[in-house]
């Protein structure tokens, strides 16, 4: 069974329509990432959550924001997205006393 | 950046060892090896890590040099389904540290 589950698998939106990503674990982990994949590239990480501590990286665009309600959700909010924002959204999770990252299945984000 | 080189791309047959190559010549003493494998479309999955010795689980083993400037990834009997984006990853432990993807190696197994 999925561990880590993504939320849709696919999903379109318009240029410059707010759009929410989720993810969900069960694992009951308390990190929990995302990256963004570009075709053809490797996954690129955006931020995680240490518990309800939030992890920026530096070179994330002020236009990605996320949430993290309980241990369970994490939200990826992209405030206005361009057409360079097109890409597979990764969400993962890790127990923090252990070094293993799970990955969902991935959402493909399409900018029209 | 990454702190790891390997081949863009790499063939192997079905039924066949798959030697995956990956040089980490920068690494430092506190920083573990650990290998990714991306299959198309799906999201990166966990194979194995290691720190300095040798391991092996179910999916592959680890054979690391011993002044751990680089390591190798062998699948021991590849299938038509082990054909994937391999990735090598150095990290700390503990957790914080992060995931840095580099390019990878692309493994074709052909029939």
């Amino acid at each position: 069974d999925a561990m880590v589950i993504q939320n849709p698998r696919y999903q379109v939106t318009q240029f410059g329509k707010p759009v929410t990503l989720s993810c969900s674990q069960t694992l009951n982990h308390n990190v929990m990432y995302w990256y963004q994949q570009k075709s053809s590239q490797a996954p690129k990480l955006l931020f995680h959550y240490y518990d309800k501590d939030f992890n920026n990286e530096a070179d994330t665009p002020d236009n990605f924001q996320s949430r993290r309600p309980n241990t369970s959700f994490c939200f990826l909010d992209i405030r206005s997205p361009g057409l360079g924002d097109a890409a597979m959204y990764l969400c993962a999770s890790q127990v923090g006393t252990k070094n293993i990252q799970y990955f969902g299945a991935g959402t493909r984000l399409s900018v029209l | 950046d990454a702190k790891t080189t390997q081949p863009p791309s790499m063939d192997c047959a079905e039924g066949r060892a798959a030697n995956l190559p990956c040089n980490h010549s920068t690494i430092s003493g506190n920083e573990y090896v650990y290998w990714y494998r991306q299959i198309h479309s799906q999201g990166p999955q966990y194979i194995i890590h290691g720190l300095k010795n040798n391991e092996t689980n179910e999916m592959a083993s680890l054979i690391i040099t011993e002044d751990r400037k680089s390591s190798t990834l062998i699948l021991p009997h590849a299938t038509l389904r082990d054909t994937a984006v391999y990735y090598c990853i150095v990290r700390v432990g503990g957790s914080q540290g992060n995931l840095i993807f580099g390019k990878g190696t692309k493994l074709s197994v052909k029939p």
